[in-house]
């Protein structure tokens, strides 16, 4: 079946420091991976997408490659900022009977401090 | 653009009552709509899928009596969480998508069910 493991949370960092969120995937087929993100109050936004092995999705200085041989997509970004604090969900796409459907991650916390 | 709202945004009822929860995409006609239920520390679950005018498909496990959906028009849908038992208290999200298959989400839906 279809699942996405991404790394436990909260993560806690100062201003300017490097993040890395870990997301793992099983599929059937090739999915599209994104990274979406929850900051408080508000709803789910995509951060970035990629929809073929080794496609790079990036966006407001996050990035994350589609590695097909390890299945993962995990987060990066260089240098974080007070402004990137929220939930971070990975997530993939797979095919309903309905049509297309995403499946989640558990979601991970980034707490960033000035 | 592609704002999805969600009325209302936190609900409590008495045990036994019914409660529905409306989805609107404000700005862009939506084929289809998907609801979510999100449990803490936990990931979105995806519980159905909708097309405006057909029935909506349920994913296994959750209950097509218990959790009516109605997805009358291309900017509305509903889901009514009938003789809601405490149980059900949870975060419910919808999300819209245009033929693209973007999805974009709702700010969700706080149920506590007494």
């Amino acid at each position: 079946g279809n699942s996405v493991t991404q790394m436990e949370g909260p993560v806690t960092l100062s201003e300017e420091a490097f993040l890395t969120i870990n997301c793992t995937y099983t599929a059937t087929g090739y999915p599209s991976l994104f990274w979406y993100v929850q900051y408080p109050g508000e709803g789910l936004q995509l951060l970035l997408k990629a929809t073929k092995a080794d496609d790079k999705g990036s966006n407001k200085g996050f990035e994350a490659t589609y590695r097909k041989e390890t299945t993962s997509f995990h987060l990066e970004k260089g240098s974080v900022q007070v402004s990137d604090s929220a939930v971070y969900f990975c997530a993939l796409s797979a095919t309903t009977g309905a049509g297309t459907a995403l499946i989640f991650g558990k979601g991970t916390t980034l707490s960033v401090s000035s | 653009g592609a704002v999805v709202s969600q009325h209302p945004s936190w609900v409590i009822c008495k045990s036994g009552t019914s409660v529905k929860i409306e989805c609107r995409s404000l700005d862009f006609q939506a084929t289809t709509m998907f609801w979510y239920r999100q449990f803490p520390k936990q990931s979105l679950m995806l519980m159905a899928t909708s097309n405006e005018g057909s029935k909506a498909t349920y994913e296994q496990g959750v209950e097509k009596d218990k959790f009516l959906i109605n997805h009358a028009s291309l900017t509305l849908s509903t889901l009514t969480v009938t003789s809601a038992h405490p149980e059900d208290s949870s975060f419910y999200i919808c999300s819209a998508s245009r033929e693209n298959n973007e999805q974009f989400f709702g700010p969700g839906t706080r149920l506590t069910v007494l």
